[in-house]
């Protein structure tokens, strides 16, 4: 069945570091991909999105493209902020058959140090 | 502003106790999910909704129930049939099942004891 795999957490950084959250996937079909941020005590909020091969999402600095020679999505931030401290879910939509629901990776945590 | 709210923040109750927990949304989105979320494991699927009057289970639908009377309204009740009921429970909608975002709710922390 479909799946998402993330790398395990938590990543600690210090401010300004360059991020990298890797985000592989299994799928049939062509599927949407996700990036989702929770911050502490919050729900979660789209963070970028791409529907389709060599798409690049990004939002508030982070960037990820749609890889499908390597089913890949990874999360990127070329300088990180302490403020990015959260945990980053990945996810896939597939478009075939009738199963339209998210699939989810487990999560990153994120701590970003001054 | 629009949104998604769910209420109580943080919920107690003693084994053996159904709660309901809400959720409402003011987007006019036809779908809305209940997510179940525990450390180390990601977000769960409950239930989800596709239209008023219409929902369906998730991965994890044992011991819970809902109810989508309304378009708004999707409360989600932990019956005493759950056997792990403490967790973190998330709401959320989007215009339609599928490739849509989700926006979701603060969440609602749920501890039974």
């Amino acid at each position: 069945g479909d799946s998402v795999t993330q790398m395990e957490g938590p990543v600690t950084l210090s401010e300004e570091a360059c991020l990298t959250i890797n985000c592989t996937y299994t799928a049939t079909g062509y599927p949407s991909l996700f990036w989702y941020v929770q911050y502490p005590g919050e729900g979660l909020q789209l963070l970028l999105k791409a529907t389709k091969a060599d798409d690049k999402g990004s939002n508030k600095g982070f960037e990820a493209t749609y890889r499908k020679e390597t089913t890949s999505f990874h999360l990127e931030k070329g300088s990180v902020q302490v403020s990015d401290s959260a945990v980053y879910f990945c996810a896939l939509i597939t478009n075939a058959g009738n199963n339209r629901k998210l699939i989810w990776g487990l999560g990153t945590s994120l701590a970003v140090n001054p | 502003d629009g949104g998604i709210t769910q209420s109580p923040k943080y919920l107690f109750r003693k084994e053996g106790q159904n709660v309901t927990l809400s959720c409402e949304q003011n987007l006019n989105h036809d779908a809305m999910y209940w997510y179940r979320q525990d450390p180390g494991q990601g977000l769960r699927l409950i239930y989800y909704s596709q239209i008023v009057n219409d929902f369906q289970k998730g991965d994890i639908a044992e011991g819970y129930s809902v109810s989508r009377e309304k378009k708004e309204s999707f409360p989600l009740t932990v019956t005493s049939a759950q056997k792990n009921p403490t967790a973190f429970y998330l709401c959320a909608s989007s215009i339609q099942t599928g490739a849509y975002e989700q926006y979701f709710g603060p969440g609602t922390r749920l501890t039974v004891t």
